[in-house]
């Protein structure tokens, strides 16, 4: 039942670069699209989120980047650290349902 | 404490035995979730309450998975006669619903169950 697909599985950044992760949705009901942020042995914490009533959010580094059409959005992380190494889930949700992504394993090298 | 905290934090049982897994929300979250993240995986929905009932239980995977919330704060999750395929990292949330929408889930550190 993977509602929410999501790639690449992982991704190596050099520091300063620029990490772009993808998702696409199935379902047209879901209205919230938010990113989650994983470090090993924890769980997931909200990075940052957007409605589909707008194309792009941005909050400080991290950037969504939203296509309702396409049922598509992105994460883009400007200027890659080696602290943004982590798992990163994209999640689609409609009130209570929210679906994961399975994950994109982001290393940053120094 | 301030975040979600779930107990305990690994568990390793037999094949065929009975687990419980707890999980204390932020207080004054109305909304609770138990997901299911093996490994290299999203979590994956299992259960969700609301209050003290369980609103949408449609993730639970079969019969030998149960979970509860009582007093509408603490819940358990209960999985009967384990198999070795129940093996994953159990991770429960809260959420304060504005509206209706889905709100920040905020995760525990989650309870690693592994069966031999």
């Amino acid at each position: 039942q993977q509602q929410v697909k999501q790639s690449p599985q992982s991704l190596i950044v050099q520091k300063g670069g620029i990490s772009i992760i993808n998702c696409a949705y199935e379902n047209t009901a879901f209205d919230y699209f938010p990113w989650y942020q994983q470090f090993p042995g924890k769980g997931p914490a909200l990075l940052i989120a957007i409605r589909p009533d707008v194309s792009e959010k941005k909050e400080g580094r991290f950037t969504i980047s939203f296509n309702k059409s396409a049922k598509q959005f992105s994460l883009h992380i400007m200027d890659s650290q080696p602290g943004d190494s982590a798992t990163y889930f994209c999640a689609a949700s409609k009130g209570n349902d929210m679906r994961f992504g399975a994950g994109t394993r982001l290393t940053v090298k120094p | 404490g301030a975040g979600v905290s779930q107990t305990p934090s690994n568990k390793v049982t037999e094949k065929g035995k009975y687990v419980e897994l707890r999980c204390d929300p932020i207080s004054g979250h109305t909304a609770l979730y138990w997901y299911r993240q093996s490994l290299g995986q999203g979590p994956e929905f299992l259960i969700y309450f609301q209050g003290t009932g369980a609103a949408d239980d449609s993730g639970l995977p079969n019969d030998r998975f149960f979970a509860v919330r009582p007093e509408g704060s603490v819940s358990t999750l209960k999985i009967q006669r384990t198999e070795r395929g129940d093996s994953a990292v159990y991770l429960c949330a809260s959420s304060l619903l504005a509206g209706g929408h889905t709100g920040e889930l905020f995760f525990g550190e989650g309870s690693r169950l592994t069966v031999l």
